[in-house]
C-alpha cells in the first residue's frame, strides 16, 4: 500500500527566505504527482501537477521536482511571503489497473513571519 | 468560471438526523470524489464514481451513502449510522479517475453534531 510521508509537519521562516517542502513516497509505480495548499478552513489549491514522465514542474515563484526512482518530490518557494502561509500537501497516483488509488500525505503547515 | 461549488459551507446535524452534502461541477469531468478531513489524519477517500449510475466505496464508507444521477452532481448523505460524523468534507473531480489533467477541489462543508 502506498504511503506519502511530508517533512517537516511545520514549518517557520521569515519572508523572503527561500525554502523546500518535502514529500516521500513508497511505491514508486506511480502515474503523476500534485502538490495542493490549503488555507485554513478551506479546500485545495492546485499549485503544480507532475507526470511520471517529467522531472519537473515551474510556476512562478513555484518549482516542483520528482525523483520517482528515489520516492521523492521537493517544493520549492522562492522568496516567500506571508501570504504562502498555508498547508502544503502533496497527493500521489498509483498506475495500475482497477481501483482508485491516490494517496495523501498529512501536509507540511508552513508560516511565514514578516 | 469552471469550478466545483460545494453547499452548504456550514452544516449542523442533530443526533439521529441523515444529512446531505452537495456537490456541484461544471468542468465536465467524469470521476468525482467524497474526502473526509480530520485534524491529524490527513484526507480519507469515502466515495468515488467514475461515471453516472456507478460508485464505489473508499476507505471509510460506513455511515455514508452517494449517488450520481447526473454528471455534475455528486450529494453526499451522512446517515445517522455514522457516530463520529464531526469533520470537513471534501468533494473532488477529474477529467479522467487517473487524474491525468490533476484533480478539482471544492471549498468544503463543515459538518457538526449538535
Amino acid at each position: 500500500k502506498q504511503e506519502v510521508t511530508q517533512i517537516p509537519a511545520a514549518l517557520s521562516v521569515p519572508e523572503g527566505e527561500n525554502l523546500v517542502l518535502n514529500c516521500s513516497f513508497t511505491d514508486s509505480a506511480i502515474y503523476n504527482l500534485q502538490w495542493f495548499r490549503q488555507d485554513p478552513g478551506k479546500g485545495l489549491t492546485s499549485l503544480l501537477l507532475i507526470q511520471s514522465s517529467q522531472r519537473e514542474q515551474t510556476s512562478g515563484r513555484l518549482n516542483a521536482s520528482l525523483d520517482k526512482s528515489s520516492g521523492r518530490s521537493t517544493l520549492y518557494i522562492a522568496a516567500s511571503q506571508p501570504g504562502d502561509s498555508a498547508t502544503y500537501l502533496c497527493a500521489v497516483y498509483n498506475s495500475g489497473a482497477g481501483s482508485y488509488q491516490l494517496t495523501f500525505g498529512k501536509g507540511t503547515k508552513l508560516s511565514v513571519i514578516p | 468560471d469552471g469550478g466545483i461549488t460545494q453547499s452548504p459551507k456550514y452544516l449542523f446535524r442533530k443526533e439521529g438526523q441523515n444529512v446531505t452534502l452537495s456537490c456541484e461541477q461544471n468542468l465536465n469531468h467524469d470521476a468525482m470524489y467524497w474526502y473526509r478531513q480530520d485534524p491529524g489524519q490527513g484526507l480519507r477517500l469515502i466515495y468515488y464514481s467514475q461515471i453516472v449510475n456507478d460508485f464505489q466505496k473508499g476507505d471509510i464508507a460506513e455511515g455514508y451513502s452517494v449517488s450520481r444521477e447526473k454528471k455534475e452532481s455528486f450529494p453526499l448523505t451522512v446517515t445517522s449510522a455514522q457516530k463520529n460524523p464531526t469533520a470537513f468534507y471534501l468533494c473532488a473531480s477529474s477529467r479522467r479517475q487517473d487524474g491525468f489533467n490533476g484533480y478539482t477541489f471544492g471549498s468544503g462543508t463543515r459538518l457538526t453534531v449538535v
